[in-house]
């Protein structure tokens, strides 16, 4: 089956430093990917499309100078958390959707848990 | 009003309950229509998706009404290992990708 991968599922850092989270397709090209972020007894909340090749989609409120988000290739997105701070605190999940026999399922990673002290 | 709302939680029932859940969704334009669960501090996982005709896989029964903008999800013969939290999930673009808006779930425990 199709499998996304996240890097790091764990992380820890101070209060205005930057965290990068990688988002990989291991074994299907993936035209779009999605940033959620979860905060604890909430649910996933929308954060960003990510397209390969061009700017990513951001959703009304998440702001994207904060958020910085790439998606080089069709197997590789990445979301940096730029001068992160403990209110930042939070799960952050990518999905994918294949490129190529495309059902509509969303094929999500394990998940980046993110703790600013 | 969030544009996908479901029961609040927790469900508690015990083993072999039949148990629903129940979801609105606000945007008419939404295409497609599925479940999730997630277990604690894990991602979510597909469970099923959403027809309009109903649809069934073993002890679980998804329902859509569009005309309502609901859907439900039943569940027979509780088990202890269905003990998860249940996303009611909302594709607004339709099924060549897009974005999927997620309730903000039902947590269900299910006890012996």
């Amino acid at each position: 089956g199709a499998v996304v991968s996240q890097h790091p599922s764990r992380v820890i850092c101070k209060s205005g430093t930057s965290v990068k989270i990688e988002c990989r397709s291991l074994d299907f090209q993936a035209t779009t990917m999605f940033w959620y972020r979860q905060f604890p007894k909430q649910s996933l909340m929308l954060m960003a499309t990510s397209n390969e090749g061009s700017k990513a989609t951001y959703e009304q409120g998440v702001e994207k100078d904060k958020f910085l988000i790439n998606h080089a290739s069709l197997t590789l997105s990445t979301l940096t958390v730029t001068s992160a701070h403990p209110e930042d605190s939070s799960f952050y999940i990518c999905s994918a959707t294949r490129l190529a026999g495309n059902t509509g399922e969303l094929f999500f990673g394990e998940g980046s848990r993110l703790t600013v002290l | 009003r969030k544009e996908v709302e479901q029961d609040p939680g927790p469900f508690n029932v015990p083993e072999g309950a039949t148990v629903a859940f129940n979801c609105t969704y606000s945007n008419s334009a939404s295409q497609s229509f599925f479940w999730y669960r997630q277990d604690c501090r894990k991602e979510p996982k597909l469970l099923m998706s959403v027809y309009s005709s109903g649809n069934e896989d073993g002890r679980f029964t998804a329902q859509l009404n569009r005309a309502s903008q609901y859907i439900s999800l039943l569940i027979r013969d509780s088990k202890l290992s269905d003990s998860a939290t249940y996303l009611c999930v909302v594709n607004r673009e339709g099924n060549q990708g897009g974005k999927l808006i997620f309730g903000q779930g039902t947590e269900l425990s299910v006890k012996p």
